[in-house]
């Protein structure tokens, strides 16, 4: 099955400062979303984003399909940005998700 | 956006006991499917939950231990059966079958 990496694991930021979280995957997609989710568990959809670049307030992603990565851009981070954010993708026509290992991030006040 | 709800949001068990957990979205979708997280893991699928017919399970994940219904297009249940402390683990639901796939709040199942 498709394999998704992603990095850094882990992640430590000053509160202000910017980050670029990376995921890679191993073959085609019909699908990618980037997901945060918070320290109690829920899931919060941040992009649906198989192709090309969206921006959302402080953050943005891009995926180059081509080379089979995406990137996740969080600006003037907050401390509420603290959680683990998963790339998730999809590669069959069945709507049935691979998740990366997720990357956790700690925002310092 | 769908709106999905679970029940149990968590729960502390014994084990050999069995747990239904449930799970409803706010409006009719083709797909359902159920993940678990281990402790401090990511996300791994456990099946799809088919609408009038059996569920489709991955790979380590068996019928037996996780019994699944869909009755209709908004409702399903995951039953962890002979629970050990190895099923500790968050629940979680979602739906897809469209572009953007939503998940459930999940439920936080403890076993001693």
């Amino acid at each position: 099955g498709i394999q998704v990496e992603q990095s850094p694991p882990d992640l430590i930021l000053q509160e202000g400062a910017n980050s670029t979280l990376r995921c890679n995957f191993s073959d085609s997609v019909n699908n990618l979303q980037w997901f945060h989710q918070n320290p109690w568990g829920q899931l919060i959809n941040l992009f649906y984003i198989p192709s090309g670049t969206k921006q959302n307030g402080r953050l943005s992603a891009t995926t180059v399909a081509t080379e089979r990565y995406s990137l996740l851009y969080i600006s003037s981070s907050q401390t509420t940005d603290s959680g683990v954010y998963f790339c998730a993708v999809e590669s069959g026509a069945n709507s049935k998700l691979t998740f990366g290992k997720g990357i956790t991030l700690s925002v310092r006040p | 956006s769908a709106v999905i709800s679970q029940k149990p949001s968590r729960d502390i068990c014994q084990r050999g006991t069995s747990l239904t957990i449930q799970c409803q979205v706010d409006s009719q979708v083709t797909m359902m499917f159920w993940y678990r997280q281990q402790p401090g893991q990511s996300l791994t699928l456990i099946a799809t939950a088919n609408q009038g017919s059996e569920a489709t399970y991955e790979s380590g994940f068996v019928i037996d231990k996780f019994p699944i219904s869909r009755p209709n297009l908004t409702f399903s249940t995951l039953t962890v059966s002979n629970m050990s402390p190895e099923d500790s683990s968050i629940y979680l639901c979602s739906e897809g079958g469209r572009e953007t796939q939503y998940f459930g709040p999940g439920t936080r199942l403890l076993v001693l």
